[in-house]
């Protein structure tokens, strides 16, 4: 069974804080995803890595950066938190080339005070 | 504008089948279609994928017509369990010429008793 873990469930942070969230996968998955879930939205694209070291851009990146240094690992990061940011943030895996079938982590429900 | 819709929820009794409709009338050509069931305080968790017709496993069936620019989620005989949001992921062909995954919005389904 392919698990996602992301490290947090819950977190509170304050306006201008430097906030990671880290998200690990136990299948050697090349694809990762990072995507934002807000009512009325569904789920929104924030980045996705393809490999180590690679990113890219996805629907709603601004305010965001990523980390992949290692294949079952990538992190979000949002520079200076603002409360706009407050949102359930979930993380994925797929295999390449089967971007389309995706595990997910339990997801991080971060508020922006 | 590219984008995939859903209804936003449907309700239903224990027993009955239910159909979720999701329009994406940009499809990329060479594009899965796929659904998604998200339990509460849960990340989705795949259910089904074609590409074209149908497709049936132990839980669902997919009915894809022959221009692809819709897919409709069928789930026979509902029991409390299946009350759940449902979603559907595409790849779309954007007005930038590039390719995105693109999940609808999500459909609420509540199966009563």
């Amino acid at each position: 069974d392919v698990k996602v873990t992301q490290s947090s469930r819950y977190l509170v942070k304050r306006t201008g804080e430097k906030v990671f969230l880290e998200c690990v996968q136990d299948m050697d998955h090349e694809n990762m995803f990072w995507y934002r879930q807000d009512p009325g939205l569904g789920l929104r694209l924030i980045y996705f890595s393809y490999d180590v070291k690679m990113k890219e851009k996805g629907d709603i990146p601004e305010g965001y950066s990523v980390s992949r240094e290692k294949k079952e690992r990538f992190s979000l990061i949002l520079e200076s938190a603002s409360t706009n940011q407050t949102s359930m943030y979930l993380c994925a895996s797929s295999l390449r080339g089967r971007g389309n079938e995706q595990f997910f982590g339990p997801g991080t429900r971060l508020t922006v005070l | 504008l590219a984008k995939t819709t859903q209804p936003i929820s449907m309700d239903s009794y224990e027993g009955q089948e239910v159909n979720i409709t999701c329009s994406h009338n940009n499809i990329a050509t060479n594009d899965y279609i796929t659904w998604y069931q998200q339990f509460p305080s849960q990340g989705p968790r795949f259910i089904i994928q074609g590409y074209k017709t149908k497709v049936t496993n132990e839980v669902a069936s997919l009915f894809i017509p022959a221009d692809r620019k819709s897919s409709t989620l069928s789930l026979p005989r509902v029991s409390l369990s299946d009350t759940a949001v449902y979603y559907c992921l595409v790849g779309l062909k954007m007005d930038t010429g590039r390719r995105a995954l693109t999940f609808g919005s999500g459909t609420r389904l509540q199966v009563q008793p």
